[in-house]
This record gives C-alpha cells, structure tokens and sequence, in this order.
C-alpha cells in the first residue's frame, strides 16, 4: 500500500469547514483514499472512500486532485463532536480481506 | 442491535498470564481483524481472517494467538511471550473479499490491557 502524510494536527472553528489534507504521491492506479476517523478511546470509523472522481457522503466530501497525488477531505459545518484523529489510508479497492495500514493521523480540533 | 462486541473494557493481568480477549459480530460479516493501539500511535495489524478456520498473521503477530471457530467470534489470546502486552486492542470485521471496492470495516469498542 502506498504511503500517506499528513500533518499532526489541525484547529478549526466550530460551525465552518475542516479541509484535512492527505498527501499520497506514491499511489497506484489501482488504489483508492480512504478516510476513518478515531474519536477518543473509541474504534475508528468509516467516512469515505474515492479513487479519483470527487465523492460526497452525508458525513463529507472527498477532493482528489487530478493527478491523484493529494487529497483533501471536507467537513462542511464541523461540531465539537467532529474533535478526533482522522487516518487518509491508500490501499488497493476493496483490498481483499487484508487489514488497514494506519499511520498516526491528524488530530483535528473543533474550537467552540 | 447489529454489530461488533469486545469484552471487557478494562482488563489487568500479571506479567507473565496469558489472558485472552473476547471479540464477537453478529454482523455475518466473512472477515475479521485484531489491531493494536499503543499511545499517540496509529493502528497496527496482529492478525486477520478472511474466513472460518483460517487466518493469517499481520505485521505484529509474534506474541499473539488467535482461532476463528465460528463466523461470528474472533478472540485474541495474549500470550506470556508478548513483550510489551500493555495496549489498547481493537477487534474490526468486514463483508470480505466480496464487498467490491468499499470493503468498509467496522470496529468494535476495543479493550484495554493493562499487564503490570
């Protein structure tokens, strides 16, 4: 699986949007971005996914540039309860049954 | 309710106990997955299975034990020869293979091993 960077840690201010970058430079064509978040002390969990179009769910959206080599993902009116760590994965589509490669994320911080 | 039970919340042991953590969905789901979180850090894999009776060993492996008996359970056995035992461990399932591209996982609570 190709790697990820992200920066450690991110502010943002209740009610307006959280852009969270993901850089993938390394990704195949066959690979697709991933997001979960970890709220504290909890299981991570699911919030997209894309290979190269633009997705949206009613969680966020997913913004892959068109080289495919960074990613962005959107939360549009972030809460306080959006405040955990949020891991950008790169893996093959579906990826078999094998398990995720989590880095160590970026923490990202709602501020009333 | 559906999903992905582990228990207990809280577990301490002595060193040199092997003590075993329970993990359970009723999700049907064909895989399931043990991860291990230490402090400040990402996930990292200890074992997965894709199916009944068969798993294999993920990048932390050495120290651990598993068996997939049935679908629905997938516990971990934390073995005296685990060095640094003390962690949080998360058990995760998913559709498998099958699921096409999305192949979302689905976490359980975790459990929180303290070995002193």
């Amino acid at each position: 699986d190709a790697k990820t960077t992200q920066p450690p840690s991110m502010d943002c201010a209740e009610g307006r949007a959280a852009n969270l970058p993901c850089n993938h430079s390394t990704i195949s064509g066959n690979e697709y971005v991933y997001w979960y978040r970890q709220i504290h002390s909890q299981g991570p969990q699911y919030i997209i996914h894309g290979l190269k179009n633009n997705e949206t769910n009613e969680m966020a959206s997913l913004i892959i540039t068109e080289d495919r080599k960074s990613s962005t993902l959107i939360l549009p009116h972030a809460t306080l309860r959006d405040t955990a760590v949020y891991y950008c994965i790169v893996r093959v589509g579906g990826g078999g049954a094998d398990g995720l490669t989590f880095g160590k994320g970026t923490h990202l911080i709602i501020q009333p | 309710d559906g999903g992905i039970t582990q228990s207990p919340k809280y577990l301490f042991r002595k060193e040199g106990q092997n003590v075993t953590l329970s993990c359970e969905q009723n999700l049907n789901h064909d895989a399931m997955y043990w991860y291990r979180q230490d402090p400040g850090q990402g996930l990292r894999l200890i074992y997965y299975s894709q199916i009944v009776n068969d798993f294999q060993k993920g990048d932390i492996a050495e120290g651990y034990s598993v068996s997939r008996e049935k679908k629905e359970s997938f516990p971990l056995t934390v073995t005296s020869a685990q060095k640094n035992p003390t962690a949080f461990y998360l058990c995760a399932s998913s559709i498998g293979s099958a699921s096409g591209s999305k192949n979302e996982q689905y976490f359980g609570p975790g459990t929180r091993l303290t070995v002193t």
